[in-house]
């Protein structure tokens, strides 16, 4: 069954800390996608980030890292140097390419608070 | 280039009354998806679509839930004969291709029902 954990449901920081946000993933397919949204305060989910089974590659965006490992099925989301524009809902969301092809499954969400 | 727009953006029914949302996906974009979003909640997938069909059903919450998709453009998600439970934001989205592709959401419709 296709499944998202995110096991953090809120986490709080002081501006400039750096924050990991976790996601683990269920999935029998062996082709699928892995994505993370941010959802600020205002309401509308904004693309991060997409990521393919067979990338494993880790990926650096200015501030933002994700550490994609299949060993642990996890992809994980790291702000480094937060900051309070970087409070919002984040969620990870998985598409299996085969068994439910055309559905997503999105996390629960963390929220995350920067702190001035 | 525009976004997935989405109206209204509120909607306030009674309960019993049925409403319409709409969904109006990125030009060129064939797959387009329903969630639903409780409040403090993740998102709740409801159906999607590639083109104008709709492979799978299987999130609509009940069969007072319907939704349609004409043109291979514009969506309608209907809930009949709405309920209180039914008071969430419904978000709608759209995909190049397909759930392996990005998607682009729109800014939800409000919906409460007193």
């Amino acid at each position: 069954a296709q499944k998202v954990t995110q096991a953090q449901t809120e986490i709080s920081v002081v501006e400039k800390e750096d924050v990991t946000l976790d996601c683990v993933y269920e999935t029998r397919d062996t082709t699928y996608y892995l994505f993370w949204y941010k959802q600020p305060p205002s309401g509308e989910l904004v693309f991060l980030i997409r990521r393919n089974s067979f990338d494993e590659q880790n990926e650096i965006s200015g501030r933002y890292s994700w550490n994609f490992q299949k060993s642990t099925s996890s992809f994980n989301f790291t702000i480094t140097a937060s900051q309070v524009v970087d409070s919002a809902v984040y969620f990870c969301a998985l598409s299996e390419a085969w068994t439910n092809a055309g559905k997503s499954t999105f996390g629960d969400g963390t929220t995350l608070t920067v702190k001035p | 280039g525009a976004g997935v727009s989405q109206s209204p953006s509120n909607k306030v029914t009674e309960k019993g009354k049925d409403v319409e949302l709409r969904c109006d996906p990125i030009s060129g974009h064939t797959a387009l998806y329903w969630y639903r979003q409780s409040l403090g909640q993740g998102l709740e997938f409801l159906i999607y679509f590639q083109g104008n069909s709709a492979p799978d059903k299987s999130g609509l919450p009940s069969d007072r839930f319907s939704a349609e998709r004409t043109g291979g453009s514009v969506s309608t998600l209907t809930i009949q004969r709405t309920q209180q439970e039914d008071s969430a934001v419904y978000l709608c989205a759209s995909s190049l291709t397909g759930s392996r592709d990005t998607q682009y959401f729109g800014p939800g419709t409000r919906l409460t029902v007193l």
